[in-house]
């Protein structure tokens, strides 16, 4: 089976660009976390999805970003303009309902704004 | 809030010796579930093993193990037989149990080097 795909692995963008990243979440899996990675915060979840429907996007450090999941096998997470200070992997995880909490993840997308 | 502690930034460890890395966590939750992955340099973030905050017994998956201390709030993780692939960052991680959603809180992770 295929786990968590995202795509692009890796994106260089100049500062002010509009950046989108893309996840396709595991068939079946109805929960989509985006987590952001950075040397300075470590790993910390931006916004989570439950069948398709935003439930909490606290960690979502601004409104230059947003999210969508218009169906249950994708999603993006959009950068508006982008800054260097976003610069960071971003993370793209899925799980279904139940009582294993397991998360899979994705490979991660590297995005350096330069 | 919930906070998940790592205290070693830095492990290292002889090739077919036993280690063992350190986390801490904090909650007021009694339902939770706590977990190790395995960051290698690919980045891709693999669950190593995972522990149900009601069960008293010690999860185990091959040479991996954990010591589950509920009442001192600590789930450290030793491995066993050290390899070289086993060399990675390892970040220890919390979710509630009550919420299926909830997120997980990571550490700050301890890079571990395996010497040959």
């Amino acid at each position: 089976d295929a786990g968590v795909i995202q795509s692009p692995r890796h994106e260089v963008t100049e500062m002010g660009q509009e950046v989108t990243l893309r996840c396709k979440p595991i068939s079946g899996h109805d929960y989509l976390f985006w987590y952001r990675q950075t040397m300075m915060r470590g790993l910390e979840l931006l916004i989570y999805f439950n069948n398709n429907v935003p439930i909490d996007d606290s960690g979502m450090p601004e409104d230059r970003f947003s999210a969508k999941m218009p169906n249950a096998s994708f999603s993006t997470l959009k950068i508006q303009p982008s800054e260097p200070r976003d610069s960071a992997v971003y993370f793209c995880a899925s799980r279904t309902s139940g009582t294993k909490n397991e998360q899979f993840f994705g490979p991660g997308t590297r995005l350096t704004v330069l | 809030a919930q906070t998940v502690t790592q205290s070693q930034p830095e492990m290292s460890v002889q090739e077919a010796e036993t280690v063992t890395l350190s986390c801490t966590y904090d909650t007021s939750e009694s339902d939770y579930y706590l977990f190790w992955y395995k960051q290698p340099p690919s980045r891709q973030m693999i669950l190593v093993i995972r522990q149900e905050a009601y069960k008293q017994q010690n999860a185990t998956e091959n040479r991996f193990s954990v010591n589950f201390q509920k009442a001192a709030k600590s789930f450290s993780l030793k491995i066993s037989d050290s390899q070289l692939g086993d060399a990675a960052m390892y970040f220890c991680a919390y979710t509630q149990g009550w919420a299926s959603g909830s997120r997980l809180t990571f550490g700050e992770g301890t890079q571990l080097t395996v010497n040959p």
